[in-house]
């Protein structure tokens, strides 16, 4: 069955530590994007990518990093600069701008 | 950004009645999409629809472009159907802008 898996579904963090959030689609799709959510918040855009080793900034990239080497993959690194890293994160992918995107099942990172 | 605002922010229905969940947007979309998010977080795609009618079994959908409004039904509801509904628009920046949802409990 074609999906997105990210890995792994609890993470915790300790202050200062960088902390690398997997996301591999079987898909074939183009695009991918990676979406913060806040306890009773919507979506918010943190990066996104259309296309293999071409990535974009979203709303709220500061203190986040990621690569696009492959099309399968999309990690996202979250920085010891990130402020409030603890939210659940949500990994995405599309075959295009104009498309449905079909999201992972998230991570759940928090800082201890 | 577009601003997108859903309503109602909560709704309790007892199972088998039938609801309307609206989404208004500030500006004109060329991508609009209803997801379900479920108690555990999964976000899943109930329908693309930057304009037109769509149905999927008890669900459907109708986005009218021109006065900027999308309003998704749910006929028969049921437990299953609880959780939140969010509305999301692209205006073309490949950003795609989320409502803060509606959250929709189902009761037996």
């Amino acid at each position: 069955d074609g999906g997105i898996t990210q890995s792994p579904k609890y993470l915790f963090r300790k202050e200062g530590q960088n902390v690398t959030l997997s996301c591999e689609q079987n898909l074939n799709h183009d695009a991918m994007y990676w979406y913060r959510q806040d306890p009773g918040q919507g979506l918010r855009l943190i990066y996104y990518s259309q296309i293999v080793n071409d990535f974009q900034k979203g709303d709220i990239a500061e203190g986040y990093s990621v690569s696009r080497e492959k099309k399968e993959s999309f990690p996202l690194t979250v920085t010891s600069a990130q402020k409030n890293p603890t939210a659940f994160y949500l990994c995405a992918s599309s075959r295009g701008r104009n498309d449905g995107y079909t999201f992972g099942s998230g991570t759940r990172l928090t800082v201890v | 950004g577009i601003q997108v605002e859903q309503s109602p922010p909560d709704l309790i229905l007892q199972e088998g009645a039938n609801s309307t969940l609206r989404c208004n947007f500030s500006d004109s979309v060329n991508n609009l999409q209803w997801f379900h998010q479920n108690p555990w977080g999964q976000l899943i795609n109930l329908f693309y629809i930057p304009s037109g009618t769509k149905q999927n079994g008890r669900l459907s959908a109708t986005t009218v472009a021109t006065e900027r409004y999308s309003l998704l039904y749910i006929s028969s509801s049921q437990t299953t159907d609880s959780g939140v509904y969010f509305c999301a628009v692209d205006g073309g920046a490949n950003n795609l802008f989320f409502g803060t949802g509606t959250r929709l409990t189902v009761i037996p």
